[in-house]
């Protein structure tokens, strides 16, 4: 089974900072990485698929990026809508949830 | 607009039944997989199960194995997930979503199921 792991578990800061979550694969997963943000008693939202391919309807201060082993989903500017836990999920062998990164207000 | 909203959740006991509906809306159902991910209280989320359009290809989590049956109806754009023998462990919000390929592009608000004494 591949892991993914997220870093770090909680990301503090103010909106207008940019917000660098990670994603780490056990092994090689190619491209095949989603990120999602979930919002206490809301549908989880698909944020970006592909590593890097923005889903409909997404912000484009939303941004993902790597491969191989190494993802990385950027958020160019906090907005105050933007505090939430983001999940990534890989679907190259089978498919698996990361822990989650929660991205709360400093 | 796509819309899913789950329904059927609640209190049951251990060992008992539930039957979770998720109603669909906003697109063609009958084109698309579709899948039921559950997050236990403090939890990450978890792949349940999910169905081919045509309902005859399904999967689940091992953990769900022999215990829960997913199914649907194309007429009624409705997702079912039959859950038996229920477990304290089974107790979290259920989400069904749509699937594209192990992307899951759209998700309800979800249902609560309970499993306790």
């Amino acid at each position: 089974e591949i892991v993914l792991t997220q870093s770090p578990a909680t990301l503090s800061l103010s909106p207008g900072e940019r917000a660098t979550l990670s994603c780490r694969a056990s092994q090689s997963i190619s491209s095949y990485l989603a990120w999602y943000q979930h919002k206490p008693g809301q549908a989880p939202r698909l944020l970006i698929y592909d590593a890097s391919n923005r889903a409909t309807g997404i912000p484009a201060r939303f941004s993902g990026s790597g491969s191989g082993t190494d993802f990385t989903l950027t958020i160019s500017s906090l907005e105050p809508e933007d505090f939430a836990v983001y999940y990534c999920q890989q679907r190259s062998n089978w498919h698996t949830f990361g822990g989650g990164t929660k991205l709360e207000i400093k | 607009e796509v819309q899913l909203v789950e329904s059927g959740g609640g209190l049951v006991q251990p060992g008992g039944s539930l039957r979770l509906s998720c109603a669909a809306s906003g697109f063609t159902f009958s084109t698309y997989w579709m899948t039921w991910i559950r997050q236990a209280p403090g939890k990450g989320l978890e792949w349940v199960a999910n169905i081919n359009q045509d309902g005859s290809e399904t999967y689940y989590v091992d953990s769900v194995k022999g215990r829960f049956t997913i199914s649907r109806d194309n007429a009624k754009n409705s997702l079912f997930l039959q859950m038996n023998s229920l477990r304290a462990e089974d107790t979290a919000v259920y989400y069904c979503a749509r699937d594209r390929l192990w992307i899951w592009d759209y998700w309800g608000q979800g249902t609560l199921v309970t499993v306790s004494s």
